[in-house]
């Protein structure tokens, strides 16, 4: 029983390139969550995702950065034109129903840098 | 407003000592459940323990104990007999229930020491 993958584990970008991040969540969840952890500080969420929808995007910033969950396949985050303070660890969690106090598994995250 | 707080940004303990980690929380919600996670230095995320605000006992896991003061809004990490594995940086985590996202505090570093 797999638990969260994400890929790349490490990814290395240049300034103004675009990043993508996958997220394939355990199985039977269909809920993901996105969380940023820059240096040194605990982790901050970004958004939350159901199957083909964005329910909760207030932790996103409102440029360049992306997400999406479709039918099939992994959700994505998407950085566009990186900059320097987008260089950070990106984690993302699944649960299988929405509102279960605990059951948000995390994956072992992709750590960005950009050059 | 800082919802999670962790004063200790840093902490040396001797090898089989115990080690309390100390959080403290802000919240208006009446139902939240608080939480402990481990980030060895390879980076993953690992669950230790959690606490509704309505339980009745102090969460136990093993080694792990929450010591949840509801008054004081506290929720203290209680880690026995410490390991050297257990050198790493622990945050502490709170959600609201009815919220869909997880708000963590800095984190405190421990160190654990043969």
């Amino acid at each position: 029983n797999a638990g969260v993958m994400q890929n790349p584990r490490h990814l290395v970008r240049r300034r103004g390139q675009e990043a993508r991040l996958r997220c394939s969540p355990m199985k039977g969840h269909s809920h993901v969550y996105w969380y940023r952890q820059l240096p040194e500080e605990g982790l901050k969420f970004m958004v939350y995702l159901q199957k083909e929808n964005i329910i909760d995007e207030s932790g996103m910033p409102k440029e360049r950065f992306s997400a999406e969950f479709p039918k099939e396949g992994p959700s994505i985050l998407r950085i566009q034109q990186v900059v320097r303070g987008d260089s950070a660890a990106y984690f993302c969690a699944s649960s299988p129903i929405r509102y279960r106090e605990y059951e948000q598994y995390f994956g072992p995250g992709t750590r960005l840098t950009v050059t | 407003a800082q919802k999670i707080t962790q004063t200790q940004p840093g902490m040396f303990v001797q090898e089989k000592e115990a080690v309390t980690l100390d959080c403290t929380y802000d919240t208006s919600d009446p139902s939240y459940g608080l939480f402990w996670y481990k980030q060895p230095s390879s980076g993953e995320m690992i669950f230790l323990i959690y606490q509704g605000s309505y339980d009745q006992q102090n969460a136990t896991e093993g080694r792990y104990s929450l010591n949840f003061q509801k008054a004081r809004k506290s929720a203290n990490l209680v880690i026995s007999a410490s390991q050297l594995g257990d050198s790493a940086m622990y945050f502490c985590a709170m959600r609201e229930i009815g919220d869909d996202k997880i708000i963590f505090g800095k984190g405190t570093r421990l160190h654990i020491l043969p």
